[in-house]
């Protein structure tokens, strides 16, 4: 059964470092998502991403994060300068032209 | 802000047992889904519901849709200590070309042999 793949499961990071979470969607996929979710409370949605380009994002997608799709496969989550309060899993998510969400396993961010 | 309240939050019960778990918002939503998370786990979707009123069934688990497409609920029928799990609803928004999902807090629920 297909999945989405993410990488690495776990990273932990000093505070200020750059880290890039990866992601390999469904292969048919169009839309592709990230959310985190901090630990004992609700996912939140982070970023949506279609046709090569952002469709919307929350508050908390500021100028510290972005997305590429740097090829036909990947779909990053880069963090410029991480804080603190950057820790959480997060969840990258891809799904067809209709139905739900498919997620991944996610990555633990720990920011030391 | 739109806001999706889960209830309970927490849910305890003896295998066997029937349970509902609430989803409720202020919020019209184009359609609402159920994900189950596991710990250190992705959700996994269960179910879409789309349309005012819509009833799905999945082997032991009911999901309804309101008519107002607001809120919904999960009902489980005789419980099993397999369904034990963190339960999520999730109500998607879209606005012109883009959507996302709002997700509630989640039941916990543990089922006990």
């Amino acid at each position: 059964e297909p999945e989405v793949t993410q990488t690495p499961s776990h990273q932990v990071t000093q505070m200020g470092q750059e880290v890039i979470l990866r992601c390999v969607p469904i292969s048919n996929h169009l839309y592709f998502y990230w959310y985190r979710q901090i630990l004992g409370q609700k996912v939140e949605f982070l970023v949506s991403f279609y046709n090569n380009e952002i469709s919307e994002k929350s508050e908390i997608f500021d100028d510290q994060f972005s997305v590429e799709r740097p090829d036909g496969s990947n779909f990053t989550l880069k963090i410029r300068s991480t804080k603190l309060e950057d820790s959480a899993m997060y969840f990258c998510a891809s799904r067809g032209d209709r139905g739900g969400l498919f997620f991944g396993s996610g990555t633990q961010l720990s920011v030391l | 802000t739109q806001l999706l309240e889960q209830s309970p939050q927490f849910l305890s019960i003896q295998e066997g047992e029937n349970l509902t778990v609430y989803c409720n918002s202020s919020s019209v939503f184009s359609s609402l889904q159920w994900y189950r998370q596991e710990p250190g786990e992705g959700p996994v979707l269960l179910v879409t519901v789309v349309t005012g009123g819509e009833v799905k069934k999945l082997k032991r688990l009911t999901f309804q849709f309101g008519d107002a497409r607001k809120d919904s609920s999960l009902h489980i029928t005789a419980a099993q200590p397999g369904d034990t799990g963190l339960y999520l609803c999730a109500g998607k928004i879209t606005q012109g070309g883009s959507e996302k999902l709002v997700f509630g807090k989640g039941t916990k629920l543990t089922v006990n042999p």
